[in-house]
Formats: structure tokens, sequence, C-alpha cells
């Protein structure tokens, strides 16, 4: 089965400061996609950045990067210069084969804090 | 709006009783998914369906059931409800080029 783990249940930076949440996933498959949510207060899940496991290069969304390291099966979540606003609940996900064909698996999460 | 409609919004009910959730997929998506966040803990994966079809099951209780209709909009039936099944259900559905859109969520509080 698949697992997705997120080893910070919480973590806590100051505003403008870079912070980095881990994430490692077990799978026997080649072809799979991950990716990062934040679920804020209002509880909306919001796709944070995807990343398909046959593209070496690693995908950014502005200050959203991610580091995925397909052998160790590990894919961490910068965020640089935070802001207050990137307060949130983060979540790791993980789907199989074909998107859109296969269920999210997701870890479970990781309360980030933006101090000002 | 992210193109995923789910209501009601908000639930109270008693224990014992049913409910029935229901789910808009964005246009044009054809696979819908039900997810349970108890309070504070990750999506919990409950059941998948693809054009009308169920494709895969999670940990779904058998109080619960579901089922998608022709017009691609999909329902979650909770039955025999305990206080324990107090969560937000979240309803995602997705297509290949654009990936998985979640709803708003449907917050359910059994009293």
């Amino acid at each position: 089965a698949q697992t997705v783990t997120q080893s910070q249940p919480e973590m806590s930076v100051q505003e403008a400061e870079t912070v980095t949440l881990s994430c490692t996933y077990d799978t026997s498959e080649n072809n799979y996609y991950l990716f990062w949510y934040k679920q804020p207060p209002s509880r909306q899940m919001i796709l944070v950045i995807r990343q398909e496991a046959y593209k070496q290069q690693n995908a950014t969304e502005n200050r959203f990067s991610v580091n995925f390291q397909k052998a160790a099966k590990s894919f961490s979540l910068k965020i640089s210069d935070s802001q207050l606003g990137d307060t949130a609940m983060y979540f790791c996900a993980f789907s199989e084969g074909i998107q859109g064909a296969q269920k999210l698996v997701f870890g479970q999460g990781t309360r980030l804090t933006i101090n000002p | 709006d992210s193109g995923v409609t789910q209501t009601p919004k908000h639930l109270i009910t008693a224990t014992g009783q049913r409910v029935t959730l229901r789910c808009s997929p964005r246009s044009g998506d054809l696979s819908v998914y039900w997810y349970q966040q108890s309070l504070d803990q990750g999506l919990q994966f409950l059941i998948h369906y693809y054009n009308g079809e169920e494709r895969a099951k999670g940990n779904i209780l058998e109080r619960f059931s579901a089922q998608q209709f022709p017009d691609l909009h999909s329902e979650l039936n909770l039955s025999s409800l305990e206080l324990g099944d107090s969560a937000l259900y979240f309803c995602a559905s997705s297509g290949q080029a654009y990936g998985y859109t979640f709803g708003s969520g449907t917050r359910l509080t059994v009293v």
C-alpha cells in the first residue's frame, strides 16, 4: 500500500524566513505524481505545487519550490520569503499512474505558523 | 470558486440519523473522490467513482455508501450516524489535464 509520511507535525518561523517541510513516500510504481496542498483556517484545500515523477527538474511556483529525490522517495517543500498568509496546514499527497485516474493518498500534515 | 460544488456546507444531525452529502464535479471531470477529515487529521480516502462506476474503495464504513449519477454528480450517504462520524467531508474531482480540484467541504456535526 502507498504511504505518505510527514515527520514534522508543527513548524514555526519568522516572517521573511525560508522554511522547508519534509515528506517521504513509499511506492513500488515508477510513474506517479506528488503534490503539496495548503489548508488555511478556512479549511479549503488549495494546490500549492505538483511534480511528475518522470521529470527530473524540480517544480517551482513563485516562492514555492520542491526538492524531489526519487531514489530516496523524498519530496520536500521549500517556502522562500515566508508571509503571514502562508500560515496553514500543509499536506503532502501522492497518486499513482495516470493523473486524474487514481486516488490521492495524503500525509498527516504539518501545521506551519508564520510569526510577524 | 474551484468549480467543485458541495452541499450543504454545514450539517448538524442527531445520532442514529441518515444524511446525504452532494457533490457536483468541475465541468468535464469524470472522476469524483470522497474524503473524510476528522479534527486536525489528514484526509482519509473513502471512495472513487469514474463516469458512474465505482473504481476504488478506501476505509469506508458499511454504514456509508455513495453513487455517481449520469450527470456525474455524486452523493455520499451516511447512515446510523455516530458521534465519531463528525468530520469535514471533502469531494474532489479530476481530469487528466487539470489534476485534482477540491470542493469547500461539508462540515458534519453529529450530536
